[in-house]
């Protein structure tokens, strides 16, 4: 099955600083790769996406970069703030699978942007 | 509109005890998920629900683990005879028709002593 390495476990950043995630997915299939943010006490929520026929996309301060040949792909936080941090969560998945996508997640990391 | 919702938001048990959560997915949404996280680790598949197919029960843990999902909107996750491990957060989400965002509601911690 798919398998999704996520690095660094935990980043810390001075505010106004870019913070960079990094994945890596084993199953050249998955054609669908979501970021999500978590908040202390909170589900996971969507904040962008990439599919493998695009390359990078951008959403304000938030960009997704996708490099199928390598296997992996990146968020960037851009002008970070504290309300940025978080729990981060890259997932990957093949679908539909069943009529349905079902992610592999990574193992997430904790964001930390000091005032 | 009103978003997925779970109870207990909290839920601590005793060992060998059944415990039972519960999610309200967003209304129209066909397609119903079950996660476990625990400390420190990413989200685990459970179960899936897809309108009026049968579920895809391939990451249940366990047989102690099941789910069911009753007139296509609510469902319910099962722990029979809980053990210490079963100790994590179990996330619900829904998305409309099995498409590919995912919405989750807020999660039961479930503490098992």
């Amino acid at each position: 099955g798919e398998n999704v390495e996520q690095h660094p476990s935990t980043l810390s950043v001075q505010e106004g600083d870019s913070a960079v995630i990094k994945c890596t997915y084993s199953d050249s299939a998955s054609n669908y790769f979501p970021w999500y943010k978590q908040e202390l006490g909170k589900g996971p929520q969507l904040i962008i996406d990439i599919r493998s026929n695009v390359g990078e996309k951008k959403d304000q301060r938030i960009a997704v970069t996708l490099n199928k040949t390598a296997k992996h792909f990146s968020l960037h936080i851009t002008e970070t703030q504290p309300e940025d941090s978080a729990v981060y969560f890259c997932a990957a998945s093949m679908g539909p699978r069943g009529g349905s996508y079902i992610p592999t997640f990574g193992r997430g990391t904790s964001l930390i942007v000091h005032p | 509109g009103a978003g997925v919702s779970q109870s207990p938001s909290n839920k601590v048990t005793e060992k060998g005890k059944d415990v039972e959560l519960r999610c309200d997915p967003i209304s129209g949404h066909t397609a119903l998920y079950w996660y476990r996280q625990s400390l420190g680790q990413g989200l685990e598949f459970l179960i899936y629900f897809q309108g009026n197919s049968a579920p895809d029960k391939s990451g249940l843990p366990s047989d102690r683990f099941s789910a069911e999902r009753t007139g296509g909107s609510v469902s319910t996750l099962t722990i029979q005879r809980t053990q210490q491990e079963d100790s994590a957060v179990y996330l619900c989400a829904s998305s409309r028709d099995g498409g590919e965002t995912q919405y989750f509601g807020p999660g039961t911690r479930l503490l098992v002593l």
